[in-house]
């Protein structure tokens, strides 16, 4: 079972430009997270997916910010516009609840750099 | 609004040396308390979930505790080895608007020295 999958895994965009992120949940799992690492920092919550809904949006940036977790593939997450504040590392975690207990499995992340 | 702190926010040890991080957390409304390893440029390895019903949880070398009570987890790391050279974050699952989220600290950057 390959684990939780982020592509690409370093992104170079220019301030203006669009930065797509993408992230395969490991099987079985129709929940995803996205979380925003600022250097020196720790993980950020940004937006809780189920498939095909949006569950809980309440960490990410209302403007030029949005995602979506389709009934077939990947989750995205898309930056519009892109500025040099977001550059920063973006994880994505899959999850699946077992006996009432929900464990997250993070993927690699995707680094973002805005020139 | 929870909020996490990791001290200190970076260790250098001798190999060997026996050590303890710390994490304060402060609404002891907590679903678990989960410790994370982040190596330079990649994710996050889960090391230990401690569940708020528990008090420690041990894996090899490593041992966690958890007093909900007064928010407090500390990560012990028995005869450090330079492999465990990293930085391990803290985070307490919590529910926050709604949904269950979890919460981070920034992290203890822990170097072990040969």
């Amino acid at each position: 079972n390959a684990g939780v999958m982020q592509n690409p895994r370093h992104l170079v965009r220019r301030r203006g430009q669009e930065a797509r992120l993408r992230c395969s949940p490991m099987k079985g799992h129709s929940h995803v997270y996205w979380y925003r690492q600022l250097p020196e920092e720790g993980l950020k919550f940004m937006v809780y997916l189920q498939k095909e809904n949006i569950i809980d949006e309440s960490g990410m940036p209302k403007e030029r910010f949005s995602a979506e977790f389709p009934k077939e593939g990947p989750s995205i997450l898309r930056i519009q516009q892109v500025v040099r504040g977001d550059s920063a590392a973006y994880f994505c975690a899959s999850s699946v609840r077992t006996g009432g207990i929900e464990t997250q499995y993070f993927g690699p992340g995707t680094r973002l750099l805005v020139l | 609004k929870q909020e996490v702190t990791q001290i200190p926010a970076a260790l250098s040890v001798p190999e060997g040396e026996n050590l303890v991080l710390n994490c304060s957390f402060t609404d002891s409304a907590i679903y678990n308390l989960q410790w994370f390893r982040q190596d330079p440029g990649k994710g996050l390895t889960s090391l230990l979930l401690i569940q708020s019903s528990q008090r420690e949880q041990t894996s090899g070398r490593l041992n966690a505790s958890l007093d909900k009570s007064s928010g407090r987890s500390t990560l012990y790391i028995a005869a450090s080895q330079p492999g465990d050279s990293a930085t391990y974050l803290c985070a307490v699952k919590t529910r926050i608007g709604g949904s269950e989220k979890l919460v981070f600290g920034k992290g203890t950057k822990l170097t072990v020295n040969p």
